[in-house]
């Protein structure tokens, strides 16, 4: 069954450093989405994708956060300059296109750990 | 503005019981979907179930079923024949369909659910 990949599971990285959170969506997928979870917490949404541009972007991500996707196949979520309370498990999703019903999926998820 | 409300933080039941897990939503959109999804321990987020608010009948699959009243604005999931398996936290979710942007999916602050042998 298709899935949405992520890389790295875990990552512990110093504060002020630059993060890149890889993921890859289910092929015939056109949408795509970056949440994030703070421990204990409830999910939020980040960001949308579609159509090579952000659709949507919520109050979290500020100009430290950016999007892309390189190759047409990865997707990327970079932190420029991680703070602690970015510390979190950062969910990749993705769904295709389809009248009526349009589930999406996730990935595992990156723990990220700001030290 | 979409929410999604989840009252019960923690759940308890007992193995081979069914379970029911609440779940309300608000939003003014005529068009939505609902989602249920699983997170164990181990932090992945897993599908289990949806539901379409034009769809005529509760959605099944395998032991998840989805009672959905619309008017009521609830959604409430059903595990059947709980197993020990099913112990995590559940996400209930919510998509605006009328948009031609497929818009984000907003989550309600989830139940942990334990299954006790």
């Amino acid at each position: 069954e298709p899935e949405v990949t992520q890389t790295p599971s875990h990552q512990v990285t110093q504060m002020g450093q630059e993060v890149i959170l890889r993921c890859v969506p289910i092929s015939n997928h056109l949408y795509f989405y970056w949440y994030r979870q703070i421990l204990g917490q409830k999910v939020e949404f980040l960001v949308s994708f579609y159509n090579n541009e952000i659709s949507e972007k919520s109050e979290i991500f500020d100009d430290q956060f950016s999007v892309e996707r390189p190759d047409g196949s990865n997707f990327t979520l970079k932190i420029r300059s991680t703070k602690l309370e970015d510390s979190a498990m950062y969910f990749c999703a993705s769904s295709e296109e389809i009248q009526g019903g349009n589930t999406i999926y996730f990935g595992e998820g990156s723990w990220l750990t700001v030290v | 503005a979409q929410k999604i409300t989840q009252t019960q933080p923690g759940m308890f039941v007992q193995e081979k019981e069914a379970v029911t897990l609440d779940c309300t939503y608000d939003t003014s959109d005529p068009s939505y979907g609902l989602f249920w999804y699983k997170q164990p321990s181990s932090g992945e987020m897993i599908f289990l179930i949806y539901q379409g608010s034009y769809d005529q009948q509760n959605a099944t699959e395998g032991r998840y079923s989805l009672n959905f009243q619309k008017a009521r604005k609830s959604a409430n999931l059903v595990i059947s024949a709980s197993q020990l398996g099913d112990s995590a936290m559940y996400f209930c979710a919510m998509r605006d369909l009328a948009k031609t942007s497929y818009d984000k999916v907003i989550f309600g602050p989830g139940t942990s659910l334990s299954v006790i042998p």
